[in-house]
């Protein structure tokens, strides 16, 4: 079983503020998503990124992957009120079972208006 | 498109009893899980279809059972339930071509075990 950790678990801020969440594993990822989970709702697909090094953007949120593909990180610029939730990554791994998603433990966020 | 539904949204059962909660996908995916999700222990995978008549067990499968008779449908049985089992049931689905990499989950299951 693949392990991957997630830091911080919890993170309250005040709003305008920026924010950092990581995501490691001990194992290469073949492919890393970031997942936003709000209160009695099922997670919902933020990016996936697949590249070493590889930068995406999302509006106030950028994504990085690492060059050797084993840790990810998720900032949050000019935190607003609408950030808050639970914020998942998931990883996949070559070979058996490439498909199957392993969930980190997820970062609760509270932005305070 | 509907994309994944669950039924029920909420469930309370009697140690002992057994129920089946219902996943259905339109998007005709390939693949569908389930995940538990408990505080502080994020989602964790159950059991997994690749294909109709295809089932495996995932990292938590003990006390659960799948069956996928249809592309569509992906129910989870719970024989005998234990208040262990007390948990936010969630089901998802992606396709396997080429490209595709969007999990979508359902709205989830949250059941209660006396």
């Amino acid at each position: 079983t693949q392990l991957l950790e997630q830091s911080p678990q919890f993170l309250s801020i005040q709003e305008g503020e920026n924010l950092t969440v990581y995501c490691n594993s001990s194992s290469v990822f073949s492919s890393l998503q970031w997942y936003r989970q709000e209160p009695g709702e099922g997670p919902v697909l933020l990016v996936t990124v697949v590249t070493g090094g590889e930068v995406k953007k999302l509006k106030r949120l950028t994504f990085q992957f690492g060059d050797a593909r084993k840790d990810s990180s998720l900032h949050i610029t000019a935190a607003q009120p609408g950030d808050t939730g639970l914020y998942l990554c998931a990883g996949t791994y070559s070979g058996a079972g490439s498909y199957q998603l392993t969930f980190g433990k997820g970062t609760k966020l509270s932005v305070i208006p | 498109n509907a994309g994944v539904t669950q039924t029920p949204k909420f469930q309370v059962l009697k140690t002992g009893q057994s129920m089946t909660l219902q996943c259905a996908q339109d998007m005709n995916h390939e693949y569908m899980s389930w995940y538990r999700q408990d505080p502080g222990m994020g989602l964790r995978l159950i059991h997994y279809s690749v294909g109709a008549g295809i089932t495996d067990q995932g990292e938590v499968p003990n006390g659960y059972n799948v069956s996928r008779s249809t592309t569509e449908d992906f129910p989870l049985r719970l024989l005998s339930a234990a208040p262990s089992q007390t948990s936010v049931y969630f089901c998802a689905s992606r396709g396997l071509a080429g490209g595709q990499n969007t999990q979508y989950f359902g709205p989830g299951t949250r059941l209660t075990v006396l």
